[in-house]
């Protein structure tokens, strides 16, 4: 049964620590995004890779977040420093697009963030 | 800069009664449009698609219907079911240039739906 696995779960952890997200992707998807649910924005996307490349992390504040595809089984998403407003669920999903844009995205369970 | 836009937070309905789940976008790049499902403590789940030479794709109790120019669609559910309720979100992907595949989403509507 193939699906987006992301860990930890949850996570608690006091402003101004490093947190660290994992995500393993279905295998054969080229591409994963990363988002942050909120009640404001919805599902607000941080960032998202092409066969390991990032294409966009315009929606990630660059001078906390960083996101990365070490290789092609994980992709990371880590916040130094955390701060109380990073509090949220974090999502990561997967697909596939080949000739078309066009894809169904598979998402995994959600990290759920506390930052106190 | 919200372009897809959801601007019903939450929907009521009876028990096999229709529910209709609105959204709007303003980038006329899109391409291919789809609609999750997500319950609580889980992730969104896909529930339905329709690409934008289309106007209405079909999928058992589920319809949704694009307006292109009036950069419009909807997502009818006949008939409304208890199990239904959750949030629905709405979703639209880029066509070309750099944000190419880009998945970008609505804030979400809670549809609930009352025995």
């Amino acid at each position: 049964d193939a699906r987006v696995t992301q860990t930890p779960r949850h996570k608690v952890t006091e402003m101004g620590q490093e947190v660290t997200m994992r995500c393993q992707p279905i295998l054969g998807h080229n591409t994963v995004f990363w988002y942050r649910q909120t009640m404001m924005q919805g599902l607000e996307l941080l960032a998202y890779f092409r066969n390991r490349a990032p294409l966009d992390d315009s929606g990630m504040p660059k001078d906390r977040f960083s996101a990365e595809m070490p290789d092609a089984t994980l992709a990371t998403l880590k916040i130094q420093p955390s701060e109380p407003r990073d509090s949220a669920v974090y999502f990561c999903a997967s697909g596939l697009v080949l000739q078309g844009p066009n894809t169904e995205a598979f998402f995994g369970q959600g990290t759920r963030l506390t930052v106190v | 800069d919200q372009q897809v836009k959801q601007n019903s937070p939450s929907l009521s309905v009876q028990e096999g009664r229709i529910s209709i789940l609105n959204c709007d976008y303003t980038n006329s790049m899109f391409d291919y449009f789809l609609w999750y499902k997500k319950y609580p403590a889980e992730g969104p789940t896909f529930l339905i698609s329709i690409s934008s030479i289309k106007d209405k794709n079909e999928d058992g109790r589920f319809t949704v219907f694009l307006n292109k120019s009036a950069k419009h669609l909807s997502l009818h559910i006949v008939p409304s079911q208890p199990g239904d309720s959750a949030v629905y979100f709405c979703a639209a992907i880029y066509a070309g240039g750099t944000s190419y595949g880009k998945l970008t989403f609505g804030q979400g509507t809670i549809l609930t739906v009352h025995p």
